[in-house]
C-alpha cells in the first residue's frame, strides 16, 4: 500500500525557514522514473505546485517561488524534505506532498498525503 | 505557463442527474511522445486530499467509479459525472501535466 505524510510545524513565524518532511511508504524514490512533489493550497483557495524531486536527484520548481525553496532527499532514502525560506503570513496554506512518475512522458498525482497546514503568523 | 480555466465556479445538480464541468487549458497538451492530451481530472472532498480520478483526459484511474467520464481535445476538456450520487459532492479540479509548472485549474464546486 502506497502511503505519503507530511510532517512539520503548525505554526510558524514571519521570516522565518519552514522545514516540512514527506515520508514515504510502499514505493521508493530509488526506482526509475518515481517522483515526490509539493503542492500547496491556500485556504479556500486552488492548488499550487512548487516543486518536484526525482528518482535521479533531478529537481525542479516554480519559477515564483524558486528563490526560496529547497527540495531534498531526507537522510532516510524514504523521505522528501522541503525547505521554504522568509516565511510570509501569504504561505499560510495545506502543504501535500504527493508521488508522480516521470518516463517518456510525466504522469500526474496519484497518490497524496493528508496535508499539513502550516500558519504563519508573529 | 498553461493556465488552466474551468467553468462554472459551482453549480447544483439534482441527484441522479448529470454534473458537468469544463476545462480549458491556454494551450495544447498533446504530448509528441504519447500522442495523448496531458489532461487529469482530480475529486477533493473538505478536509481531505485530491483524489485522481481520470488522466490522459479520458482514463479512469483504478477504483473509480464508471458514471465519472473525460473527454475533449484541443483546448476544451470536460468532466462529466453522470447519476449525481451524495457522495460526489465535492470541489473538481483539472489538471495539466503536458510541461513545468504543473499547474490545476481553479476548481468547480459540485453540490446538490
Amino acid at each position: 500500500q502506497i502511503t505519503l505524510q507530511e510532517s512539520g510545524p503548525i505554526l510558524v513565524k514571519p521570516t522565518q525557514t519552514l522545514t516540512l518532511t514527506c515520508s514515504l511508504s510502499g514505493f521508493s524514490l530509488e526506482t526509475s522514473g518515481v517522483a515526490v512533489a509539493w503542492i500547496r493550497q491556500s485556504p479556500g483557495k486552488a492548488l499550487e505546485w512548487l516543486a518536484v524531486i526525482y528518482w535521479d536527484d533531478g529537481t525542479r520548481y516554480t519559477s515564483t517561488l524558486k528563490r526560496r525553496l529547497t527540495i531534498t532527499k531526507g537522510t532516510s532514502k524514504n523521505q522528501v524534505v522541503l525547505i521554504m525560506t522568509d516565511m510570509d503570513p501569504m504561505d499560510t496554506a495545506t502543504y501535500f506532498c504527493a508521488r508522480t512518475i516521470s518516463g517518456v512522458a510525466d504522469f500526474p498525482f496519484d497518490h497524496w498525503g493528508p496535508g499539513a497546514l502550516v500558519t504563519v503568523s508573529s | 505557463d498553461i493556465v488552466m480555466t474551468q467553468s462554472p465556479d459551482s453549480l447544483a445538480v439534482s441527484l441522479g442527474e448529470r454534473a458537468t464541468v469544463n476545462c480549458k487549458p491556454s494551450q495544447t497538451l498533446l504530448s509528441n511522445s504519447t500522442n495523448e492530451n496531458c489532461l487529469a481530472w482530480y475529486q477533493q472532498k473538505p478536509g481531505q486530499p485530491p483524489r485522481l480520478l481520470i488522466y490522459w483526459t479520458s482514463a479512469r484511474e483504478s477504483g473509480v467509479p464508471d458514471r465519472f467520464t473525460g473527454s475533449g481535445s484541443g483546448t476544451d476538456f470536460t468532466l462529466t459525472i453522470s447519476r449525481l450520487q451524495a457522495d460526489d459532492v465535492a470541489v473538481y479540479y483539472c489538471q495539466q501535466f503536458h510541461s513545468l509548472p504543473w499547474t490545476f485549474g481553479q476548481g468547480t464546486k459540485v453540490e446538490i
